[in-house]
């Protein structure tokens, strides 16, 4: 277990809808950051939140958005929802911005039909 | 543009003997490289990690191997077990890369398959 919880663990909605889902970092980690892994790919970078301000910004659309709260958890919305955007989301925290490991969620899986 | 590239999609090994996963990175900014297991249904799980002022570290059955100069690591598994099968990931990250040292970028992985 590592301690990082995402929450739904599956998510199914129609195209054009508009999703959250949140993550809730290991106990004193400060930084949290978003994956997006679709099928044949790698984990994609979307974005860092480090306590409570954006950090570092990837791969990540405009109708997508995220943020990080005073508890230090994590929201991604995801919005105007494509076919496209069916994927596993994985949500990591590591103590600091630095190089230090990442240690991952499991994941939300977002089916969009 | 892929800047870390594991170029083996699969790889089957003999338990008991050595698994080697290879890692190619084309930005000479990554200073700090992570290898990543992850078994379906889970998030990837961390397995060791190399700075680059070193070109080795080991842990356990788990050694990383650093080439700078031709932008190549390699993760050796020995012995391989059963267990082991999974997907490898390898990662990079830099010093101040987008405003950020922690963000890494992952290769697509390497599934590897330990048969008894």
């Amino acid at each position: 277990d590592s301690g990082v919880t995402q929450t739904p663990k599956h998510l199914i909605t129609a195209t054009g809808q508009r999703v959250t889902l949140r993550c809730s970092p290991r106990s004193g980690d400060l930084s949290v950051y978003w994956y997006q892994q679709s099928l044949d790919q790698g984990l994609q970078f979307l974005i860092q939140y480090y306590n409570g301000e954006e950090r570092a910004k990837g791969n990540i659309l405009e109708r997508f958005s995220a943020q990080q709260f005073p508890d230090l958890h994590s929201e991604l919305n995801l919005s105007s929802l494509e076919l496209g955007d069916s994927a596993l989301y994985f949500c990591a925290s590591s103590l600091a911005s630095g190089h230090s490991p990442l240690h991952f969620g499991n994941g939300t899986r977002l089916t969009v039909t | 543009d892929q800047q870390v590239k594991q170029n083996s999609p699969s790889l089957s090994v003999q338990e008991g003997r050595i698994s080697i996963l290879n890692c190619d990175y084309t930005n000479s900014m990554f200073d700090y490289f992570l290898w990543y297991k992850k078994y379906p249904a889970e998030g990837p799980t961390f397995l060791i990690s190399i700075s680059s002022i070193k070109d080795k570290n080991e842990d356990g059955r788990f050694t990383v191997f650093l080439n700078k100069s031709a932008k190549h690591l390699s993760l050796h598994i020995v012995p391989s077990q059963p267990g082991d099968s999974a997907v490898y990931f390898c990662a990079a990250s830099a010093s101040n890369y987008g405003g950020s040292q922690g963000n890494l970028i992952f290769g697509k992985g390497t599934k590897l398959s330990v048969k008894p």
